[in-house]
């Protein structure tokens, strides 16, 4: 168990619909980042947020967004959502904003777009 | 831009043997970090070893071990007395000091045959 942990784990949605999901970073992480794991892309970068800021953006759609609250838990919001947005999204914490020697993964949230 | 590279796309190996899985990556950057990531079926993304670029020394966990060819772009892992549970797809990773993100190679599904 990494520590990072991400809900829902699986998310079944129709095209045009719009989705959140969730992550709680380990305890003491301030960084977290999001990446999108497709059949076609692979394991891409798609932004960081460090201690509520956003730090680094990668290859985000203008249709996703993301937010790090307070409490430091993370929010990727995908709208609008098409069929090609089906993959595994990875949500990852480190407790520093650069150099990813400690990042830890979850589990990820499986999404399905119909 | 960095990119990482996995040859092969697949790879199997027999129950107590040894497998060595390859990866080459591309940057003009002299300070970086190398990783090798495992995703079982559970889809979690686990470190299983990292390099850091200045350190002339291959870095090796238990039966995991580097061949890291700083020269030659060239990072290999090799797991030694392969176990069941090392069945996974593997993958590579590149990271920039200071970096924000991981950047990834396509990974290697690794087959352990009883």
């Amino acid at each position: 168990d990494s520590g990072v942990t991400q809900t829902p784990k699986h998310l079944i949605t129709a095209t045009g619909q719009r989705v959140t999901l969730r992550c709680s970073p380990r305890s003491g992480d301030l960084s977290v980042y999001w990446y999108q794991q497709s059949l076609d892309q692979g394991l891409q970068f798609l932004i960081q947020y460090y201690n509520g800021e956003e730090r680094a953006k990668g290859n985000i759609l203008e249709r996703f967004s993301a937010q790090q609250f307070p409490d430091l838990h993370s929010e990727l919001n995908l709208s609008s959502l098409e069929l090609g947005d089906s993959a595994l999204y990875f949500c990852a914490s480190s407790p520093i904003p650069t150099g990813l020697t400690e990042a830890f993964f979850g589990q990820g949230t499986r999404l399905t777009v119909v | 831009a960095q990119t990482v590279t996995q040859s092969q796309p697949e790879m199997s190996v027999q129950e107590a043997e040894t497998v060595t899985l390859s990866c080459t990556y591309d940057t003009s950057e002299s300070d970086y970090y190398l990783f090798w990531y495992k995703q079982p079926p559970s889809r979690q993304m686990i470190l299983v070893i990292r390099q850091e670029a200045y350190k002339q020394q291959n870095a090796t966990e238990n039966r995991f071990s580097v061949n890291f060819q700083k020269a030659a772009k060239s990072f290999s892992l090799k797991i030694s007395d392969s176990q069941l549970g090392d069945a996974a797809m593997y993958f590579c990773a590149y990271s920039l000091q200071g970096a924000q993100k991981l950047v990834f190679g396509q990974g290697t599904r690794l087959t352990i045959n009883p």
